[in-house]
């Protein structure tokens, strides 16, 4: 049972523009959401994250948004740069924040 | 530089043999995760250490075990190791249990042949 679904597995933006990343979960449970990046060969970063008291969190370029009612989230990324191509991992905790159900992941290719 | 060192990078074991990884967390960091992905998936939670106890375990079944030392290094031991177990394996390190940024190492590549 996939808990936390990113249903996009790639997505390409032409630089300068916006990116956005989507994500649907399914456990009413879940109070933290993350996204993560991820490039080859190394471990996932930390990017953003929001509890689910809030409806968005902005941080530079990145912004999240959560839906409660509709059970989604999305990662607005603006502008796009080149070195944003990675893998994009959208998860989600409930009452602790290492027990983390990660989506699978949707790869961001930012074309120059 | 996330602080969070793992070994090895990579290696190859056989069906039924045991692996070892292992992981070093920044100094002070007492909650210490280990996760499996498998390619084209996302990280499974396999279990959490906190203080050198057992916090927590995922979908895994017992050959999975693990150790957290107080010298803020870890180990995830896989006993008779299946095809399946093939995957990169990560180690993420914290203070606390919650309300702190999570550190992920790189990962050791285990492949099961």
């Amino acid at each position: 049972d996939q808990q936390v679904k990113q249903n996009s597995p790639s997505l390409s933006v032409q630089e300068g523009r916006i990116s956005i990343l989507n994500c649907d979960y399914t456990n009413s449970m879940f109070d933290y959401f993350l996204w993560y990046k991820k490039y080859p060969a190394e471990g996932p970063t930390f990017l953003i994250s929001i509890s689910s008291i809030k409806d968005k969190n902005e941080d530079g370029r990145f912004t999240v948004f959560l839906n409660k009612s509709a059970k989604h989230l999305s990662l607005h990324i603006v502008p796009s740069q080149p070195g944003d191509s990675a893998v994009y991992f959208c998860a989600a905790s409930a009452g602790g924040y290492q027990k983390v159900t990660f989506g699978t992941g949707t790869k961001l290719q930012v074309i120059p | 530089e996330t602080g969070v060192t793992q070994s090895p990078t990579h290696l190859i074991k056989t069906r039924g043999q045991q692996v070892t990884l292992r992981c070093s967390s920044q100094s002070g960091h007492n909650t210490v995760s280990w996760y499996q992905q498998a390619l084209g998936q996302g990280p499974q939670f396999i279990f959490q250490y906190y203080r050198e106890e057992e916090n927590g375990r995922g979908n895994f079944p017992p050959r999975f075990s693990g150790l957290q030392f107080p010298n803020y290094s870890s180990e995830l031991n896989v006993n008779a190791l299946e095809l399946d177990d093939s995957a990169l394996y990560l180690c993420a390190s914290t203070v606390g249990l919650a309300g702190n940024t999570i550190y992920f190492g790189e990962g050791s590549w285990l492949t099961v042949v």
